[in-house]
């Protein structure tokens, strides 16, 4: 079975402008979560969506945004971006519905780097 | 929130030897917790994880012990080899809706 997949693998922006990152779960998870992992550090929550609808959300601006599709697949988004947000973005799916254990897998990441 | 703390950072081995990762969380409902490996250019891959009902998981050269009075849980590496060499981390749920990672530890195997 395919894994967590997601696109672009690396993306270079500048300041200011916006980006829209890609994930397409494990055939068959409904849950599909958002994190940003800075350069030497563990992963951040930045979202989590089950069955199209938001389940959870980290301390973030907001100028994060994401959403799933009846597919399940998700999109993230970030407006106004700043050199801060430079970032792997990595998105995890679960087959757990919100509640139950956390068992997640991750995706390889989109590298994201703002110039 | 949940916070979890992990150490070593870095840590090096010699081939063969063992490896010890430890981490420690503050909240005392968390009843689930995995470990991750990081490869360069990769995302985290789960490895193993140990929910609050048992206090050992083994799984071929990889371990992980749970101790829920003192609040810790540990990642033991037997036999390392150089394709060992890896970022690892730990985690805990920080509400059902997401997992806190700890800092990380580079684990370096000498051959």
């Amino acid at each position: 079975d395919a894994g967590v997949t997601q696109s672009p693998t690396h993306l270079i922006k500048t300041r200011g402008q916006h980006v829209t990152l890609r994930c397409s779960p494990i055939s068959g998870h409904k849950s599909v979560s958002w994190y940003q992992q800075v350069l030497g550090q563990g992963p951040q929550f930045i979202f989590q969506y089950y069955e199209k609808e938001e389940r959870g959300r980290g301390n973030f601006p907001d100028r994060f945004s994401a959403r799933q599709f009846p597919n399940y697949s998700s999109e993230l988004n970030v407006n106004a971006l700043l050199l801060g947000d430079s970032a792997l973005y990595l998105c995890a799916s679960t087959p757990h519905s919100p509640g139950t254990y956390n068992e997640q897998f991750f995706g390889p990441g989109t590298r994201l780097t703002v110039l | 929130g949940e916070n979890v703390e992990q150490h070593p950072s870095t840590l090096s081995v010699q081939e063969g030897d063992s490896a010890v990762i430890k981490c420690t969380y503050s909240d005392s409902a968390s009843n689930y917790f995995p470990w991750y490996k990081q490869e360069l250019g990769k995302g985290p891959q789960l490895i193993i994880d140990i929910r609050s009902n048992v206090g050992e998981k083994k799984d071929q050269r990889i371990a992980v012990t749970l101790n829920k009075t003192a609040k810790h849980f540990s990642l033991h590496i037997t036999e390392t080899q150089p394709e060992d060499s890896a970022v690892y981390f730990c985690a805990a749920p920080g509400g059902a809706q997401k997992l806190v990672f700890g800092q990380g530890t580079r684990l370096t195997i000498n051959p």
